[in-house]
């Protein structure tokens, strides 16, 4: 299984950050596809999941203003997030999780989002 | 909200030293918890998962137990690439990390 995310960068406090993650090799069919961030210096911290069915969760810290999405043609899911402050200043992970024994199995390599002005 | 707790938050320890990593649920969650392993710069890599069961490919130095409320993660004999930041998860709550650093 590999996964790649694309999208991160410098963004204006305000702005909107659309991440993607390319997944290849996803052979489980309970696998949610998954974002996880990590702060500088800080924990981890789940954002936001897509289930197999394509219902979707958010993080109270998000929610309201994330959106999740999935593209099973392309294999690709996107995670948008808008009104961004500092405060969302972190590396995001794309990470498989694996339903039934609730972990997650797989982690992208990370994209770093730095909101500054 | 349900929480977990690890402890200690920093451990320092030498090469060759057992180490024991801590994390406490704050209900129970049978034995629904994973391990992970982190260092600077890359992503978390998963050790363990329902409490004990080694990820395939981790060394066997690394081991887990607990069920309920209250989970160990231990190393049985530091060797050098254990350096990290280690992790306990249940669903979609992590603990808050332990740096585990040379002594």
């Amino acid at each position: 299984v590999q996964l790649v995310e694309t999208g991160g960068g410098l963004i204006q406090p305000g702005g909107s950050l659309r991440l993607s993650c390319a997944a290849s090799g996803i052979t489980d069919i309970n696998n949610y596809m998954t974002w996880v961030r990590q702060a500088p210096g800080k924990g981890l911290e789940w954002v936001s999941v897509i289930y197999t069915s394509g219902r979707t969760e958010y993080a109270a810290s998000v929610q309201g203003r994330s959106t999740i999405s999935r593209d099973t043609s392309r294999n690709t899911v996107a995670f948008q997030l808008n009104s961004l402050t500092p405060e969302d200043t972190a590396v995001y992970y794309c990470a498989t999780f694996l339903s039934g024994y609730d972990y997650f199995d797989n982690w992208g390599q990370g994209t770093l989002v730095t909101v500054s002005s | 909200d349900f929480q977990l707790t690890q402890s200690p938050s920093f451990l320092s320890a030498s090469i060759g030293d057992r180490v024991t990593i801590t994390c406490r649920a704050s209900q129970g969650i049978s034995n629904f918890l994973a391990w992970y392993q982190q260092k600077p710069g890359t992503a978390p890599k998963l050790l363990i998962y329902a409490a004990s069961t080694l990820q395939s490919g981790v060394p066997s130095r690394f081991s887990g137990s607990g069920s309920g409320t209250e989970f160990t993660l231990t190393i049985s004999s530091l060797q050098p690439e254990d350096f990290a930041t280690y992790y306990c998860q249940q669903f979609v709550t992590f603990g808050q990390g332990t740096r585990l650093e040379i002594k």
